[in-house]
């Protein structure tokens, strides 16, 4: 089955830096990578997301880069500011491929602090 | 904008009792499913529903899991004889067809 790795598990950054969180999948069937947003004790939150067939995603000061080939995925902040404080997870999924709903692999977080 | 919401927000429960989380999804979304956050942990995949039936279910969705869509808007997941490491947060999301989901409050279990 799909595993996705996500890296660093912690990020400590000033604000008004960027900021990068990396991920790696295992399934090249898989096809869509949302990413989510999740503040303590609150639900995760789409903040981004891209499909196979684009390289790169941009909104604003997010932006997601996909490198099909060597199965990583990227999340970019820019000018980081402290309401970016959070945990952010990467996740893949084969879509509806094969007879699947899409379940969400979910990489295991980063913690990403913006520091005043 | 229409939200998936969630019901109880917290539930504490003894170890060998029923529970039954429930969840609304978004009025027009046709797909559901239930993760679960064990504490400090990673967001994992429990069983994904559509049409009154389980499309996919995890390892972890045993025997004493159960899904149900008793009516028209709720979503239910049922454990039946909870055990302490069913302790966790539960999340139900749901999709209108593509691959987007959207994940409600959650429901913290705390089973002692």
């Amino acid at each position: 089955g799909e595993n996705v790795e996500q890296h660093p598990s912690t990020l400590s950054v000033q604000e008004g830096d960027s900021a990068v969180i990396k991920c790696t999948y295992s399934d090249s069937a898989s096809n869509y990578f949302p990413w989510y947003k999740q503040e303590l004790g609150k639900r995760p939150q789409l903040i981004i997301d891209i499909r196979s067939n684009v390289g790169e995603k941009k909104d604003q000061r997010i932006a997601v880069t996909l490198n099909k080939t060597a199965k990583h995925f990227s999340l970019h902040i820019t000018e980081t500011q402290p309401e970016d404080s959070a945990v952010y997870f990467c996740a893949a999924s084969n879509g509806w491929y094969g007879g699947s709903q899409g379940n969400l692999i979910f990489g295991k977080g980063t913690k990403l602090s913006v520091k005043p | 904008e229409p939200e998936v919401t969630q019901t109880p927000s917290h539930q504490v429960t003894q170890m060998g009792q029923e529970v039954i989380l429930r969840c609304v999804p978004i009025s027009n979304h046709l797909y559901f499913y239930w993760y679960r956050q064990i504490l400090g942990q990673k967001v994992e995949f429990l069983v994904s529903f559509y049409n009154n039936e389980i499309s996919e279910k995890s390892e972890i969705f045993d025997d004493q899991f159960s899904v149900e869509r008793p009516d028209g808007s709720n979503f239910t997941l049922k454990i039946r004889s909870t055990k302490l490491e069913d302790s966790a947060m539960y999340f139900c999301a749901s999709s209108e067809g593509d691959e987007t989901q959207y994940f409600g409050p959650g429901t913290r279990l705390l089973v002692l």
